[in-house]
């Protein structure tokens, strides 16, 4: 596609339910970004998958949050048992690798746990 | 502390004027420094890409610059246009990941 493509672009969901965020990424783009933006704070990084190499883990929060990426394209973003601290635009974004690709940001997923 | 902080948080400003927005960083190292603008709802779109090594950037009526030494980022908007109201997100590569700064809200009125 055109852009980085994200779904549900809103989700409200109640506090102990699972989640799927999905991500569909600009083709050809081997990198795969996902970050959390709570409100007024700045956009943390969650998790990074480059191509077939392990993805980058160490911003997930707790081991509620797990993502995965299938055929090295479409990614889900899993939060198991919703706490309402989770609430946040969660957003995706995709690159070339090499350092001065840009970036290009889906419109994010805004949850909401009630 | 964050490693990418941003001033001022939110700024006012009148159509047409000029502004500068402000980033200091302790990212070290890096490979580049972007500036991204992010309309409410949406995702961060990038306007500039300065490497360690380069002291400005001009995209448009965008203009960054970069001192590597006292670690400082600015962008300066000319002609600011309604259309400019966005937060403006400055953000540090390092290795494959982005460091972003908490980005400073700008609002421009007629």
């Amino acid at each position: 596609g055109a852009g980085v493509s994200q779904s549900p672009s809103n989700k409200v969901t109640e506090k102990g339910k699972d989640v799927e965020l999905r991500c569909d990424p600009i083709s050809g783009h081997t990198a795969l970004y996902w970050y959390r933006q709570s409100l007024g704070q700045g956009l943390e990084f969650l998790i990074y998958f480059q191509g077939n190499s392990a993805p980058d883990k160490s911003g997930l929060p707790s081991d509620r949050f797990s993502a995965e990426r299938t055929g090295g394209s479409v990614s889900t973003l899993t939060i198991q048992r919703t706490q309402q601290e989770d609430s946040a635009v969660y957003l995706c974004a995709s690159s070339r690798p090499g350092p001065l690709y840009g970036y290009t940001f889906g419109s994010g997923t805004r949850l909401t746990v009630v | 502390k964050n490693q990418v902080e941003q001033s001022p948080q939110s700024l006012i400003i009148l159509e047409g004027k000029n502004c500068t927005l402000q980033c200091n960083y302790t990212v070290s190292p890096f490979s580049n420094l972007r500036w991204y603008k992010q309309d409410t709802g949406r995702g961060p779109v990038s306007l500039t890409i300065m490497t360690f090594s380069e002291n400005t950037k001009s995209n448009g009526r965008y203009t960054a610059t970069l001192d590597a030494d006292t670690k400082q980022s600015s962008l300066h908007i000319t002609a600011s246009q309604l259309s400019d109201s966005a937060s403006y997100i400055c953000v540090l590569v390092n290795t494959d990941k982005l460091i972003f700064g908490t980005g400073t809200r700008l609002q421009v009125f007629p």
